[in-house]
């Protein structure tokens, strides 16, 4: 059963360009999360998608912006970017559940993005 | 969102017991207290959830007091491969919210 994937593993890009990057959750989860994690800092939440929608929002702006597929995969991209943008960015899954559950949030190894 | 405070850094020794605590004074009625743990480059690891009093699985145990404004993560016999950040979390415990993480513990084994 293979876990949360995400592509590519590496990718350098240059200021103004903009970036897709792809996830494709755990077997049986229906939700994703992407997450931006800077050098020596946790990881920061940037937006959650279910159903096809975005249904949470964390702090970042508009050039970040996302989808999810029929399948549950999910893309992140970023248009514009910036040197700040470098970073770690991680996807995470977790599967239909009720509330007060123990099942979590299942992360991907991540995409490491540098800007120059 | 509770707020969370654990150590920024911690030493051990291969074969060691270690035990993070970690304080979240606002912690709401309906939050759980998880842990992750994450190595160089990967992404977080889920490793032990809890609501009340003790949880233990095959990794680590969970302590949380009556109060809950605390909770410690004890890690048995450490080895050097349990050297990552450690990161404490409050939250409704589903992970279908939001999970903030901060600045999380990093916990160096020494052999």
């Amino acid at each position: 059963d293979a876990g949360v994937t995400q592509s590519p593993t590496h990718l350098i890009k240059t200021r103004g360009q903009q970036v897709t990057l792809r996830c494709s959750p755990k077997s049986g989860h229906d939700t994703v999360s992407w997450y931006q994690q800077a050098l020596g800092q946790g990881p920061q939440f940037i937006f959650q998608y279910y159903e096809e929608e975005e249904r949470q929002r964390g702090n970042f702006p508009d050039r970040f912006s996302g989808h999810q597929f029929p399948n549950y995969s999910s893309e992140l991209n970023v248009n514009a970017l910036l040197l700040g943008d470098s970073a770690l960015y991680l996807c995470a899954s977790n599967p239909p559940g009720l509330a007060g559950g123990v099942e979590t949030q299942y992360f991907g190894p991540g995409t490491r993005l540098l800007v120059l | 969102l509770a707020k969370t405070t654990q150590p920024i850094s911690m030493d051990s020794y291969e074969g060691q017991e270690v035990n993070i605590t970690c304080s979240h004074n606002n912690i709401a009625t309906n939050d759980y207290i998880t842990w992750y743990q994450q190595f160089p480059s990967q992404g977080p690891r889920f490793i032990i959830q809890g609501y009340k009093t003790k949880v233990t699985n095959e990794v680590a145990s969970l302590f949380i007091p009556a109060d809950r404004k605390s909770s410690t993560l004890s890690l048995p016999r450490v080895s050097l491969s349990d050297t990552a950040v450690y990161y404490c979390l409050v939250g409704d415990g589903t992970g279908r919210r939001a999970l903030t993480f901060g600045s999380g513990t990093r916990l160096q084994v020494q052999p």
